[in-house]
């Protein structure tokens, strides 16, 4: 069973205050990890895709790093309007043809102006 | 690109009566889209998956007879809340793997999410 593990719950920063997300996954044959941001009532956005260990994609001030068994979402300098929920799920073969993803609970941020 | 539309976006209904909450893909055609519900402060909890054409395929301890799922095209799938109870009040959101075009691949959007209140 694919596991998704994220840390801190939360995460509290001031504005310019640079910053790490982790999320550890176990997944049986990993298809792909993926990062999203949840503002409150609304839907999940779509961040990146990482397929392999050792890629990096960035956009604006975030940046995702994957490893065999991790990830990280590296913030630079925060603004206000970065503070939400960031998931990460990953998409394992034993989800067969359905490419279904599994959740960690995600990490509430908040930049404080 | 890659936009995925739900409607409604919030809906009451009374107790007992049924509730249909579309998902559309808007410019691109999805073989598989998802059902979620989301309580909150916690995260997304797959509900079910629907395959054009056949029939959806539900995680354990969701009631298929509830919770009707119907995936009509490429771009339409949608959700039936049957005998709705106050406890069916949540938020749901449903997503879709694009396949097929430029956006195809293993990416899932989201849609903005429905809010169901059962009073």
């Amino acid at each position: 069973e694919d596991q998704v593990t994220q840390s801190p719950e939360a995460l509290r920063l001031q504005e310019g205050e640079s910053s790490s997300l982790n999320c550890s996954y176990t997944v049986s044959g990993l298809r792909g990890l993926f990062w999203y941001r949840q503002d409150p009532g609304k839907g999940p956005e779509f961040l990146f895709t990482l397929y392999s260990a050792g890629e990096e994609k960035e956009k604006e001030r975030l940046k995702a790093t994957l490893t065999k068994k991790e990830s990280f979402l590296h913030i630079t300098a925060p603004k206000p309007e970065d503070s939400a929920t960031y998931l990460c799920a990953v998409q394992g073969r034993s989800g067969g043809s359905n490419y279904k993803l599994t959740f960690g609970k995600g990490t509430l941020l908040t930049v404080n102006p | 690109g890659a936009v995925v539309s739900q409607h409604p976006s919030r809906v009451i209904c009374k107790s007992g009566t049924s509730v249909k909450i579309e998902c559309r893909s808007l410019d691109f055609q999805a073989t598989t889209m998802f059902w979620y519900r989301q309580f909150p402060k916690q995260s997304l909890m797959l509900m079910a998956t629907s395959n054009e054409g056949s029939k959806a395929t539900y995680e354990q301890g969701v009631e298929k007879d509830k919770f009707l799922i119907n995936h009509a095209s490429l771009t339409l799938s949608t959700l039936t809340v049957t005998s709705a109870h106050p406890e069916d009040s949540s938020f749901y959101i449903c997503s879709a793997r694009p396949s097929g075009g430029i956006n195809s691949g293993n990416t899932i959007y989201f849609g903005e999410g429905s809010w169901l209140t059962v009073v």
